[in-house]
């Protein structure tokens, strides 16, 4: 029961560099989506939303598109970090987030 | 900035032996989740609590599986009979309520390791 898919599991990217990532989904109910970041050893924590009514959400460095038609999103960092070094992850929310499977994002100095 | 507490940070324990993962979540919050995540693998969804009920569990979260709110402030994951295959991060989170606009704030997570 993939809904919600990340199909890149890692990403490598020079610092300064703009970051891209993906996650496709399958249930056209969802209707919020929201990513979330995890460094090694903490818990999730968020990092910016999109309502399905909207197709862009910009919040500082970071940018999430929204694509209903093809039941797609991603998250744009520009410019990229090395503190941006985490694993990122997709979810739609229907009273529970659903989770994708993430994409490890390696920013290089 | 409130945060969401687990405790124990890491556990050991023999298979067939009972855990019980503690969190406290944030006062203010209404509803609570448990997630966990195997080691590789996405982060999912256990199960929901609010108004000191199950609100939504899922496939996962069979018998062996209980919660619990003992208190006002704390909120446990008991696993009567651990199973090799639990050994993962589990995560508790909390919400102020259910919804398209309500940000779930997660604790740092309970690795148990299950031998």
């Amino acid at each position: 029961d993939q809904q919600v898919k990340q199909n890149s599991p890692s990403l490598s990217v020079q610092e300064g560099r703009i970051s891209i990532l993906n996650c496709d989904y399958t249930n056209s109910m969802f209707d919020y989506f929201l990513w979330y970041k995890k460094y090694p050893a903490e818990g999730p924590t968020f990092l910016i939303s999109i309502s399905s009514i909207k197709d862009k959400n910009e919040d500082g460095r970071f940018t999430v598109f929204l694509n209903k038609s093809a039941k797609h999103l991603s998250l744009h960092i520009v410019p990229s970090q090395p503190g941006d070094s985490a694993v990122y992850f997709c979810a739609a929310i229907v009273r529970k987030l659903i989770f994708g499977q993430g994409t490890e994002l390696s920013v290089k100095p | 900035e409130p945060e969401v507490t687990q405790t124990p940070s890491h556990q050991v324990t023999q298979m067939g032996q009972e855990v019980i993962l503690r969190c406290v979540p944030i006062s203010n919050h209404l509803y609570f989740y448990w997630y966990r995540q195997i080691l590789g693998q996405k982060v999912e969804f256990l199960v929901s609590f609010y108004n000191n009920e199950i609100s939504e569990k899922s496939e996962i979260f069979d018998d062996q599986f209980s919660v619990e709110r003992p208190d006002g402030s704390n909120f446990t994951l008991k696993i009567r009979s651990t199973k090799l295959e639990d050994s993962a991060m589990y995560f508790c989170a909390s919400s102020e309520a259910q919804g398209l606009n309500y940000g779930y704030t997660f604790g740092s997570g309970t690795r148990l390791t299950v031998v």
